[in-house]
């Protein structure tokens, strides 16, 4: 099992622009989360996917958006960046979407915005 | 509101040392508490959970529900445990909020 994929790995966008972030589950794990991890910071909850269905949505702006496919993959999409979007986005799946499961962790996407 | 403190953002022990990292938190429920370790260039993964009992590598954790602390053990600690250990408490809904990490570096 390859674990959970994201792509890109890195890229880079200038202010303003809009950007996508994609994430694959482990097969099976019908639950999707999307953390921002800024340097020198734990990861900080942006969403959660649950067959499709939004489960929750931590402390960020509508910029921010996601959605989940039949495939149980899903992509993050953010708007308008700006500077302080700069971070490390990671991606997790889990089984279930609740019942304190593990959560499994993408290598993550490294976002610069210049 | 959901907040994990992990006040040690570095940590250095000998090898064979014993070996602490505090970890706190404030839930108004009942989450369940976890110990993720993230070595060099690979990615986030579990360490323990507290629903598990388990002790794995060597490292426990206990959860004191008075003090609210979830404090991550191991009696003697190895080179290969350098890493950065975050503290995360997951509610029922499985959305993690973790702590700021403690880099863990053991010396030779």
């Amino acid at each position: 099992d390859a674990g959970v994929t994201q792509s890109p790995t890195h890229l880079i966008k200038t202010r303003g622009q809009q950007v996508t972030l994609r994430c694959s589950p482990i097969s099976g794990h019908k639950s999707v989360s999307w953390y921002q991890q800024v340097l020198g910071q734990g990861p900080q909850f942006i969403f959660q996917y649950y067959e499709k269905e939004e489960r929750g949505r931590g402390n960020f702006p509508d910029r921010f958006s996601a959605r989940q496919f039949p495939n149980y993959s899903s992509e993050l999409n953010v708007n308008a960046l700006l500077l302080g979007d700069s971070a490390l986005y990671l991606c997790a799946s889990s089984l279930e979407g609740g019942g304190y499961t593990e959560a499994f962790f993408g290598q993550g996407t490294r976002l610069t915005v210049v | 509101a959901q907040r994990v403190t992990q006040p040690e953002k570095l940590l250095s022990v000998f090898k064979g040392a014993p070996v602490e990292l505090k970890c706190n938190y404030s839930y108004s429920g009942s989450p369940e508490l976890f110990w993720y370790v993230q070595y060099s260039r690979q990615r986030l993964q579990l360490l323990l959970r507290h629903i598990s009992r388990e002790s794995i590598k060597g490292f426990t954790a206990d959860l004191n529900k008075g003090e609210t602390s979830f404090h991550l053990k191991k009696p003697f600690a190895q080179e290969e445990d350098s890493a950065m250990y975050y503290c995360a408490l997951s509610n029922t809904g499985n959305q993690f909020y973790f702590g700021t990490g403690t880099s863990l570096t053991v010396i030779p």
